[in-house]
């Protein structure tokens, strides 16, 4: 069965930790992304990658850091300088090109305690 | 860059009745527009996606949207809704060229189906 797996489904973080959230794809798409979803917000872009070993920031990279060592994997890790880490995450794989949807995966509720 | 905008955060309709979610977008060129559903604690799931050609797009589960360029509107509609329906719906946006092939994502509209 083909799709996007992430990974936990819920996470909890103390203070000053760092967490690291999963991502892998069985699509074979060249394109990975991470977006956060806050209440009234929508979807924000945290980092991309359209290849192997690149990837660019998005709008909110500030506190986050990613690695793309592999296509099928896009690990995300919230870093302790992320202020206000509580929220819905979402990773997302598409195709190359301008025309193409990108699917989701099931998203991981981080919660700061 | 590009931007879209969602100006209603929910939309109440009566089962049985047309429902209309609008979206207007902000894009040099040719716009790629997508539309999509979120059920509470899941991910998005694709609906449907304007491209090029037919200003009325189908797409899943019996939704359509139409796309109007002069008012860089893009609105999803369904004639008959069902409670089933009732969801967060979000309005993206790619720019033709350039970009990273990013999306960017309207606000969300929370569509509520009341029997």
């Amino acid at each position: 069965d083909g799709g996007i797996t992430q990974s936990p489904k819920y996470l909890f973080r103390k203070e000053g930790q760092n967490v690291t959230l999963s991502c892998e794809q069985n699509l074979n798409h060249d394109a990975m992304y991470w977006y956060r979803q806050d209440p009234g917000q929508g979807l924000r872009l945290i980092y991309y990658s359209q290849i192997v070993n690149d990837f660019q920031k998005g709008d909110i990279a500030e506190g986050y850091s990613v690695s793309r060592e592999k296509k099928e994997s896009f690990p995300l890790t919230v870093t302790s300088a992320q202020k206000n880490p509580t929220a819905f995450y979402l990773c997302a794989s598409s195709t190359l090109g301008p025309n193409t949807e990108a699917f989701f995966g099931q998203g991981t509720r981080l919660t700061v305690v | 860059a590009q931007s879209v905008a969602q100006p209603e955060d929910q939309v109440n309709v009566a089962e049985g009745n047309p429902l209309t979610v609008k979206c207007t977008y902000s894009v040099s060129g040719n716009p790629y527009l997508f539309w999509y559903v979120q059920y509470p604690n899941r991910g998005l799931q694709f609906l449907l996606k304007y491209i090029t050609g037919d200003n009325l797009v189908k797409g899943s589960y019996g939704f359509e949207a139409e796309f109007n360029k002069s008012q860089t509107s893009f609105h999803l509609k369904k004639p008959s809704a069902l409670v089933s329906d009732s969801a967060l719906y979000f309005c993206a946006v790619r720019p033709p060229t350039g970009g990273g092939n990013k999306l960017t994502f309207g606000t969300g509209t929370q569509l509520k189906v009341e029997l």
